[in-house]
């Protein structure tokens, strides 16, 4: 059974960085069928998604965070992070990561977050 | 892509059909997918494609459409499937989420 559990700072003051990690348990950021993003969703608010990365490097960032988002694996930890600059009030939030299964051939063909973490609350506040 | 659900909210008894719909801006093909959200967990995906039930959720869930309209069916509400209900657009990035239905039980 694939586990994720995000960590990290709870509390970050305006304009500084947010920093986030994602431990993946149960399965490997390696494995070439999923894709591993954040999503993060404001407090009483929808889900907003903020970018992917795939185990070789290559990200792909929502363009309302892509200036100040920054998403990294490491392998040897299973690990995926999240680095979110210059914050202001307006990206408190609980953050997810999430697990993206995708595939396309010929018969068949999904892209979903089939498996996500529990969130992180990350507060903006001076 | 924009994704707009109806209803925002709604009420119904435990045994009833119910209906949410998903409208996408633009075609997404069959690249829609739908979650279920219960106050302060994670999203859990119940639907992957448009119809296909994600693996461990009950059959009462169903999806239908493609091109721009879709639907979730919950055939016979129980008590454990209030919360809220997102669809969720994969063809294009940035990937989009629907405002959300929340679904209460009478």
């Amino acid at each position: 059974q694939v586990q994720l559990q995000e960590s990290g700072p709870g509390l970050v003051k305006p304009s500084e960085t947010l920093s986030l990690t994602c431990a993946v348990s149960g399965g490997s950021v390696s494995s070439g069928v999923y894709y591993w993003s954040w999503i993060r969703q404001p407090p009483g608010k929808g889900l907003e998604w903020i970018g992917y990365i795939y185990f070789s490097g290559n990200t792909n960032y929502n363009p309302s965070l892509q200036s100040r988002v920054t998403i990294s694996v490491d392998t040897s930890k299973n690990q995926v992070s999240l680095k979110l600059t210059s914050v202001t009030t307006a990206d408190t939030a609980v953050y997810f990561c999430a697990r993206v299964l995708s595939y396309h051939d010929s018969s068949a063909h999904r892209r979903d977050f089939d498996y996500w973490g529990q969130g992180t609350l990350v507060t903006v506040s001076s | 892509i924009q994704m707009t659900q109806s209803p925002s909210s709604l009420s119904a008894s435990v045994g009833d059909r119910v209906t949410i719909t998903c409208r996408a801006s633009q075609s997404i093909s069959s690249y829609l997918n739908w979650y279920h959200q219960k106050a302060g967990k994670a999203p859990k995906l119940l639907i992957y494609t448009a119809s296909g039930l994600q693996s461990g959720v009950p059959p009462r869930f169903s999806g239908s459409g493609s091109g721009t309209d879709f639907t979730l069916t919950i055939s016979s509400l129980q008590p454990e499937d209030f919360g809220l209900y997102y669809c969720q657009q994969s063809y294009s990035t940035p990937w989009t989420f629907g405002q959300g239905t929340k679904v209460e039980i009478k």
